[in-house]
């Protein structure tokens, strides 16, 4: 199982947008709407941002949302602030019944 | 508290085994599924398998098949992973993660290295 292809660094300013792309195939994100996003800060263990394509747990940030289209899912977070800047990683279910995860995104905000 | 507490560091030489322990409380142990995913240093993340507290049903990534083994102990909350033959390619932080779909509560991590 090969991992989900994400830029490897993304930047913008405090206030603005940015899309983070998870690529994968339809043996995984195309497959099933079971995407997830993780944020991890260093020193840190990930923290569940996004479930399910576009789901939010309790306690996140509605300036996080996911989405999915065919084979991609993206992860948009609006109103960057200076606390966002962080790792970024995708997860996806897989027809083996396995987990994948992307290659984890650096997001700067500059 | 909601928690997962996992063992503590540890230092191995190549070809040994390591065993890192994920204990469960603040939550029915049986009701949600144990993830193990480990983070080389400066890499990402990387998932290793899953294991079914109720029924012990396991889930091992391919690459990690033949090496690895994970175990769960209901009478303590406990679950385990064991991974043998190490090599320094092996040296990372070690998550336990609860979930199916998703991992909503992680470990803190265990370092484990893996040096001569």
């Amino acid at each position: 199982q090969s991992a989900l292809t994400q830029p490897a660094s993304v930047s913008g300013s405090p206030g603005q947008s940015i899309t983070i792309s998870c690529a994968g195939t339809s043996s995984d994100v195309g497959g099933y709407n079971y995407v997830s996003w993780y944020q991890q800060h260093p020193g840190e263990a990930p923290k569940l941002m996004i479930y399910d394509v576009n789901n939010r747990p309790s306690g996140v940030s509605d300036r996080f949302s996911g989405s999915k289209s065919g084979n991609t899912a993206s992860l948009t977070i609006s109103g960057l602030q200076a606390e966002d800047e962080a790792d970024y990683y995708c997860a996806s279910y897989t027809t083996s019944s396995t987990r994948v995860f992307g290659g984890g995104t650096k997001l700067t905000v500059l | 508290q909601v928690q997962l507490v996992q063992s503590g560091a540890e230092v191995k030489k190549p070809g040994a085994s390591v065993r890192v322990s994920c204990k469960a409380s603040g939550y029915t142990f049986t009701s949600f599924y144990i993830h193990w995913v480990r983070q080389a240093p400066g890499q990402g993340l990387e998932w290793m398998g899953i294991i079914n507290p109720n029924g012990g049903t396991i889930n091992y990534a391919q690459r990690f098949q033949g090496r690895v083994t994970m175990t769960r102990d209901t009478s303590t909350s406990t679950v385990y992973m064991e991974l043998s033959s190490l090599t320094s390619e092996d040296t990372a932080v070690y998550y336990c993660a609860r979930g199916a779909r998703y991992l909503d509560l992680w470990g803190r991590g265990t370092l484990v290295t893996v040096s001569s």
